[in-house]
C-alpha cells in the first residue's frame, strides 16, 4: 500500500521552460511534505518543503504547491536548467521526522 | 568532512560473509536513520536512532543488525544476506525525531550480494 505516489516515472522538459512534478498521497495524517533531488551516485538532497498550514512555498526557481482537499502536491521549477536533470522524490511526514514516507521518484531530463 | 559520509561506497559480498556499513554525520544532529532503496521501489525506512537509542525497527530481518555508539556514528552489520538484499543503503540524519523534519542523506553504499 503506497501512501505517497509519483505516477510519472519520467519527464522531459526543454531548458527555460517550466517543469511540473506531481505527487499524490493517501494518508490524511501527513502534515509536512518535502521534495528531494537525487543525482546518480549521490544521496538525496533536500530541496524544499511545505507545511499543511500553507498552500504554497517558494524558494528561488522552486515552488511547491499543496492542495490538501485533493491530497496532491506539485513542484514547479522555473526556468528549468540542464543541471536540474535528476530524480526528484516526494516525501511526507505525519508529525515526526522519523516517519518520512517516500514516493518512487520522477526522473527529470532538461534538454537543451 | 562535512555532511553525512558513508563507507564503503560499493560492497560485493557472498551470502556467508559478514560485513559492516559505516555512517558518520558532521552536522551535530541527534537522530540517525538507515534506509534501503531497491530498484524501482521507494526508499524504505529500516531503523531509527535518537540520542543513540533505537526508536524504530521497521520489521527488518535479523540478518541486518544496527549499532549506534554515539549520535555521530551509525553502523549496519550484515551477515548471511540473501541476493534480494542487494540494494542501495542510505544513511540519513536529522536534528531530532520531532520538530524539524528535514533529513540529510549520505551518498549511500551500493551493496551486491552474490
Amino acid at each position: 500500500d503506497q501512501q505517497v505516489k509519483q505516477n510519472s516515472p519520467s519527464l522531459s522538459v526543454q531548458e527555460g521552460r517550466i517543469s511540473i512534478l506531481n505527487c499524490d498521497y493517501t494518508n490524511s495524517m501527513f502534515d509536512y511534505f518535502l521534495w528531494y533531488k537525487k543525482y546518480p551516485a549521490e544521496g538525496p538532497t533536500f530541496l524544499i518543503s511545505i507545511s499543511s498550514i500553507k498552500d504554497k512555498n517558494e524558494d528561488g526557481r522552486f515552488t511547491v504547491f499543496l492542495n490538501k482537499s485533493a491530497k496532491h502536491l506539485s513542484l514547479h521549477i522555473v526556468p528549468s536548467q540542464p543541471g536540474d536533470s535528476a530524480v526528484y522524490f516526494c516525501a511526507a511526514s505525519p508529525g515526526t521526522a522519523s516517519k518520512l514516507t517516500f514516493g518512487t521518484g520522477t526522473r527529470l531530463q532538461v534538454t537543451l | 568532512e562535512t555532511g553525512v559520509t558513508q563507507t564503503p561506497r560499493h560492497l560485493v559480498m557472498g551470502m556467508t560473509n559478514k560485513k559492516s556499513l559505516k555512517c558518520e554525520q558532521h552536522l551535530g544532529h541527534n537522530a540517525m536513520y538507515w534506509y534501503k532503496q531497491s530498484a524501482k521501489k521507494p526508499l524504505e525506512l529500516m531503523f531509527v536512532y535518537n540520542f543513540k537509542e533505537q526508536t524504530e525497527n521497521n520489521s527488518v530481518p535479523s540478518r541486518f543488525s544496527p549499532e549506534c555508539p554515539n549520535s555521530s556514528h551509525l553502523f549496519l552489520h550484515l551477515h548471511t544476506l540473501q541476493p534480494e538484499d542487494s540494494a542501495l543503503y542510505l544513511c540519513a540524519s536529522s536534528l531530532g525525531t520531532s520538530g524539524v523534519r528535514e533529513q540529510f542523506f549520505g551518498p549511500g553504499t551500493r551493496l551486491t550480494v552474490l
